[in-house]
């Protein structure tokens, strides 16, 4: 089975860095997904790590310790339009069906 | 025009009423998803669809069913709704391979009374 925590909200000020972290624990680890969530809206994709490091991508980049169960989510320069919930989500071995965490609310203020 | 759709948006309803959610898609993918979405309890898969021929139960199906129409769409039903399943219904589509990216419908905004 699967099981996947990160926080549940984290405030930040606008330009700063923040790191948001998700831990997991899968029978078999076929990469793990990142998405944005805008309250109301759909979840849009922002990474996807199946070997360990850091991936970047412009302000926003994504770790993976597959030995530590463990990832982290990067943000940088955070502007107020980056307020939303950010989705850990692990594909369950062999299906590539992701289960999703319960999202981190990221509130960014002035 | 967006690549996953959702009909209706917002949809009340009685208890005990059937009501259909609608998806389609012109993405091209075979793999089809409904997840539902409560606050503080994240996505749950209701059922999936991997081609036009294959049904799933996902975590969470009681009290729901799906029929896959064609490859593009893939509907949602309550066979008599009920309050707890007041939520927010996302479809999803990936496309089969490695890293299977899932692509969000807009949602629909379900209040049952």
């Amino acid at each position: 089975g699967q099981n996947i925590d990160q926080p549940t909200e984290m405030t930040a000020t606008e330009g700063a860095i923040v790191q948001i972290n998700c831990t997991y624990q899968t029978s078999g680890f076929n990469g793990l997904f990142w998405y944005q969530q805008h309250a109301g809206e759909a979840p849009t994709f922002l990474s996807y790590n199946v070997l360990d490091g850091l991936e970047e991508k412009g302000r926003f980049s994504s770790f993976l310790s597959r030995s530590k169960g463990y990832s982290y989510l990067l943000l940088k320069e955070l502007q107020m339009k980056d307020s939303a919930s950010y989705l850990c989500a692990v594909p369950s071995g062999g299906s590539y069906i992701p289960t999703f965490g319960r999202g981190t609310s990221l509130i960014v203020h002035p | 025009d967006a690549d996953v759709t959702q009909t209706p948006r917002n949809r009340i309803t009685k208890t005990g009423k059937r009501i259909m959610l609608e998806c389609s898609q012109t993405k091209g993918h075979d793999r089809m998803y409904w997840y539902r979405q409560d606050p503080g309890l994240g996505l749950r898969l209701i059922y999936y669809s991997f081609d036009v021929k294959d049904i799933n139960k996902g975590e969470i199906s009681d009290g729901y069913s799906v029929s896959r129409q064609a490859q593009a769409k893939f509907s949602l039903s309550l066979e008599s709704a009920i309050p707890n399943q007041t939520a927010l219904y996302f479809c999803a589509t990936s496309d089969f391979g490695s890293e299977e990216t899932q692509y969000f419908g807009p949602g629909t905004r379900l209040l049952v009374l």
